[in-house]
């Protein structure tokens, strides 16, 4: 079974530009979760889609924002770029509340 | 609120010696808790769940109980390798999080031969 896949795996912007970063949830899973990892702030929670709507969104501006698919895949897109927005950013999906959150690789953003 | 502590790191340890992490937390309801593997360069990986008080989980030689009492969660495991050597992050959903899992800060570990 195929896990969570992540792309691109990794993404060179400069500031004020903007990028748009994918994920593949688990088959069968309806939920996917972004998460942003930054040098020195951990794992921070960014937006939860299920069933096709945002559920939950973080301490993040508006400029961080996405959507999910009728297929359940999910992008993320962040407006605006800042130096700061360099991170790894993390998708993970799971079946349902409750239940484990399983993560993809991961796409490494770079802001020049 | 919610939220997860966790030992700081870095942790280092020589090759089968015993490995324990302390993790506690603050939530409301009744949380599930895990942990996780981050391999350099990888994304997480769960390494083991327990939903429930009392609960153990475990996997690959790891373990750690759910203890409602003390509201933690230690990781641990009786002779670690140098595979084992990552960052471990403790977390946890359920209850009144909306979803979302709250991590700890992660504890890097690193194991020498």
């Amino acid at each position: 079974e195929a896990g969570v896949t992540q792309s691109p795996t990794h993404l060179i912007k400069t500031r004020g530009q903007q990028a748009t970063l994918r994920c593949s949830p688990i088959s069968g899973h309806t939920s996917v979760y972004w998460y942003q990892q930054a040098l020195g702030l951990g794992l921070q929670f960014l937006l939860w889609y299920d069933e096709g709507e945002e559920r939950n969104r973080g301490n993040f501006p508006p400029r961080f924002s996405g959507r999910q698919f009728p297929n359940y895949s999910s992008e993320l897109n962040v407006n605006a770029l800042e130096l700061e927005d360099s991170a790894l950013y993390l998708c993970a999906s799971s079946g349902g509340r409750g239940q484990p959150q399983h993560f993809g690789d991961g796409t490494r953003l770079s802001i020049l | 609120g919610n939220s997860v502590t966790q030992m700081e790191g870095p942790v280092t340890l020589s090759e089968e010696a015993f490995l324990t992490i302390n993790c506690t937390y603050t939530a409301t309801g009744y949380p599930s808790l895990f942990w996780y593997v981050q391999y350099p360069g990888e994304g997480l990986q769960l390494l083991l769940k327990a939903t429930k008080a009392d609960d153990k989980g475990s996997n690959k030689g790891f373990e750690a109980t759910y203890r409602k009492e003390t509201t933690s969660f230690h990781l641990e495991k009786g002779s670690v390798q140098v595979s084992d050597s990552a960052v471990y992050f403790c977390a946890l959903t359920g209850g009144s999080t909306l979803g979302r899992l709250y991590f700890g800060r992660g504890t890097q570990l690193t194991v020498w031969p």
